[in-house]
C-alpha cells in the first residue's frame, strides 16, 4: 500500500492522558498537512509541513496540540493532557508540490479516531 | 464564518439516474476546488477537482462544474449507482503558499437506491 498511512486507528485515552498520532505520508511527497474532523461536519485544517518545516501552526486548537515532521518524512501530532472535546478524528493528507495539475491533488489517510473519556 | 457551504444535508437518487450536489462559496480568494467521497471511519478519497480557469472537468461518471460569477460549484454523477452511497465533501483552496490548506463544506449524504 502506498497511501497515506496513520496509525494508531483508534485511540481510547483517559481525560489528562497525553496521546500522539503518526502519519507516513506517500513517499516523495513534501508537503504533509493535518485535519480534524468532528461528527457532522467537514475536515478543519489544523498545520502542515514543507518538508521539516512547519509553515503554519497558527490553527492549531490549543497549545495543548503540538505537531513535528523531524526529518521531513513521517509526522506525528501530539495533544497534551486530552480533554473529551478533543474527541474526534485526526486526518492526516499529503501532496507533491509541483507545476503538474497531479501535483494539486491532495490524499488522505484513513485517519486516527480519538475518544477521550 | 462558513465560507464553503453544501446546504443540501443528504440527497437521495434511483440507481441510474442523475446525481447532482451542490456547493457554494464566499471567498474569492479560493482558485481551486476538490470534491471528496468518505465512507464512515475512513479518510475522505479524492474524487476530482477543477482550477478556476475552467468551468468544467469531467473524469468518467463524475463532472464538476464551477460557476465563479455565482460562486458556485457541482459534482455531477452519471449514472449514479449504488456503490456511491457515501458522504461527499466540497472543498476550496486559495493558490500560491496556501494551497492544501482545505477548507471544507459540511457533506452531503447520497444515498443512490437500486
Amino acid at each position: 500500500d502506498t497511501g497515506v498511512s496513520q496509525n494508531p486507528r483508534h485511540k481510547i485515552t483517559k481525560r489528562g492522558q497525553n496521546v500522539t498520532f503518526r502519519c507516513d505520508p506517500i513517499s516523495e511527497h513534501n508537503r504533509l498537512y493535518w485535519y480534524r474532523q468532528t461528527l457532522g461536519q467537514g475536515p478543519e485544517f489544523l498545520t502542515y509541513f514543507q518538508n521539516e518545516a512547519q509553515l503554519e501552526k497558527s490553527r492549531l486548537l490549543s497549545d495543548r496540540f503540538s505537531a513535528e515532521r523531524p526529518k521531513g518524512s513521517f509526522s506525528t501530532l501530539e495533544i497534551q493532557r486530552t480533554e473529551q472535546g478533543d474527541s474526534a478524528m485526526y486526518l492526516c493528507a499529503s501532496r507533491k508540490t509541483g507545476a503538474s495539475s497531479s501535483g494539486n491533488t491532495i490524499y488522505f489517510g484513513e485517519g486516527s479516531w480519538l475518544t477521550v473519556v | 464564518d462558513q465560507q464553503v457551504k453544501q446546504n443540501s444535508p443528504s440527497l437521495s437518487v434511483q440507481e441510474g439516474r442523475i446525481s447532482i450536489l451542490n456547493c457554494d462559496y464566499t471567498n474569492s480568494m479560493f482558485d481551486y476546488f476538490l470534491w471528496y467521497k468518505k465512507y464512515p471511519a475512513e479518510g475522505p478519497t479524492f474524487l476530482i477537482s477543477i482550477s478556476s480557469i475552467k468551468d468544467k472537468n469531467e473524469d468518467g461518471r463524475f463532472t464538476v462544474f464551477l460557476n465563479k460569477s455565482a460562486k458556485h460549484l457541482s459534482l455531477h454523477i452519471v449514472p449514479s449507482q449504488p456503490g456511491d452511497s457515501a458522504v461527499y465533501f466540497c472543498a476550496a483552496s486559495a493558490g500560491g503558499t496556501s494551497y492544501g490548506k482545505l477548507t471544507f463544506g459540511q457533506g452531503t449524504i447520497l444515498t443512490v437506491h437500486p
